[in-house]
């Protein structure tokens, strides 16, 4: 299993400003992965966070809007720019779990950051 | 369609009843698949994986149906605690995970 922070785990945000999630595994991982889960919706992958490289946003979503930093293999942040009340909704960060090396094809979860933009 | 589509909720089951979730997936090259559980304010944990074998859980029993595409969960002699919302996960094996939307059980007493 993998054992995964989350911080903030909770705040409120005026409009107009940033807010910046930071996600911490206790093992290094190669992918880290940004969900979104708005009131009464399903988990929506924002994009995947490797290290070395640039994230991979997934359609809808764009880097000026939810710039990610990955410095290391234990450690990524999203950033929600210029919030809008649209943008209240819980984060989570995932990885993978793994055994032997292997893939399980279980994601783990962050207990998730909650953000209420008003 | 969206990717994986779920029974819509709530359901709502007597303690002690058995309840069917339903789940289809539409692309064909999916590889694997999940039941999560995600409580009130949690984040999601694996439930179970599906086989293509069926697979079976003390009282959860997980069905994969890849000619129809289609996955199932089934919870028999439900207990209260049993009450969340149910996600059915598929990895579409482009490390691309999609949940659906979740159905939401509550189990009465």
């Amino acid at each position: 299993s993998a054992v995964i922070s989350q911080k903030p785990s909770r705040d409120i945000c005026q409009r107009g400003t940033s807010l910046t999630i930071q996600c911490q595994v206790d093992s290094q991982v190669t992918m880290m992965f940004w969900y979104r889960q708005q009131p009464g919706q399903s988990l929506t992958l924002i994009a995947t966070a490797n290290q070395g490289s640039e994230a991979t946003y997934e359609s809808g979503f764009v880097i000026d809007k939810f710039p990610i930093s990955r410095p290391n293999l234990t450690f990524s942040t999203l950033t929600v720019s210029n919030m809008s009340p649209e943008d209240s909704s819980i984060y989570l960060c995932s990885v993978h779990g793994t055994s032997g090396g292997a893939r399980t094809g279980e994601l783990f979860f962050g207990e998730g950051s909650r953000l209420t933009v008003l | 369609r969206k990717e994986v589509e779920q029974d819509p909720g709530p359901f709502n089951v007597p303690e002690g009843a058995t309840v069917a979730f339903n789940c289809t997936y539409s692309n064909s090259a999916s590889q694997s698949f999940f039941w999560y559980r995600q409580d009130c304010r949690k984040e999601p944990k694996l439930l179970m994986s599906v086989y293509s074998s069926g697979n079976e859980d003390g009282r959860f029993t997980a069905q994969l149906n890849r000619a129809s595409q289609y996955i199932s969960l089934l919870i028999r002699d439900s207990k209260l605690s049993d009450s969340a919302t149910y996600l059915c996960v598929v990895n579409r094996g482009d490390d691309k995970i999609i949940f659906g939307k979740g159905t939401r059980l509550h189990i009465l007493p």
